[in-house]
């Protein structure tokens, strides 16, 4: 089946510590996005890319950092210069003519 | 950049149809307006998207009016299963910063 896929569904930080979340998709999609929400709160966009080996800052970027070196992964690092990490964290996913998202299950971080 | 507004939470009884309304004054000619449904502890999940006029798929439907500053989402017979939060999203993705998620409308359905 065609789809994004996020892991892990929980993963725990320690202080001082980067981690990393995957977020592989299978849709032959160009464009991915990293969100962050809260909770109680919408989405707030990190970071997207539209295409291969580029991508660009959203609204929330500092303390986070990603990669695109494969249309089909999009990984997401929660860096140590990222004060409050804890929130829920949604990779989607986009055709390159369409308006329309796939997300993914994401990932729910927490800080030991 | 084009915002919207919501409504924060709607009630409604089960078999009841449910209409919530986003506006979005600032809409550019180029954006679309998709609805997205969100389940706790779950991604959000596409509806419908529209550009103007009326859409209507297998499970909501859309109306827009001519002046595109407001769209308003309507589910039929809602069941206890409808219950979530539901976004309206304005953008057309050309920069993804106008793809802005607001605080969404969370709708309970009532036995």
């Amino acid at each position: 089946d065609g789809g994004i896929t996020q892991s892990p569904k929980y993963l725990f930080r320690k202080e001082g510590q980067n981690v990393t979340l995957s977020c592989e998709q299978n849709l032959n999609h160009d464009a991915m996005y990293w969100y962050r929400q809260d909770p109680g709160q919408g989405l707030r966009l990190i970071y997207y890319s539209q295409i291969v080996n580029d991508f660009q800052k959203g609204d929330i970027a500092e303390g986070y950092s990603v990669s695109r070196e494969k249309k089909e992964s999009f990984p997401l690092t929660v860096t140590s210069a990222q004060k409050n990490p804890t929130a829920f964290y949604l990779c989607a996913s986009a055709a390159g003519t369409e308006e329309k998202l796939f997300f993914g299950s994401g990932t729910q971080l927490s800080v030991l | 950049l084009a915002k919207t507004t919501q409504p924060i939470s709607m009630d409604s009884y089960e078999g009841q149809e449910v209409n919530i309304t986003c506006s979005h004054n600032n809409i550019a000619t180029n954006d679309y307006i998709t609805w997205y449904q969100q389940f706790p502890s779950q991604g959000p999940r596409f509806i419908i998207q529209g550009y103007k006029t009326k859409v209507t798929n297998e499970v909501a439907s859309l109306f827009i009016p001519a002046d595109r500053k407001s769209s308003t989402l309507s589910l039929p017979r809602v069941s206890l299963s409808d219950t979530a939060v539901y976004y309206c999203l304005v953008g057309d993705r050309t920069g993804a910063n106008n793809l802005f998620f607001g605080t969404g409308t969370r709708l309970t359905v009532i036995p």
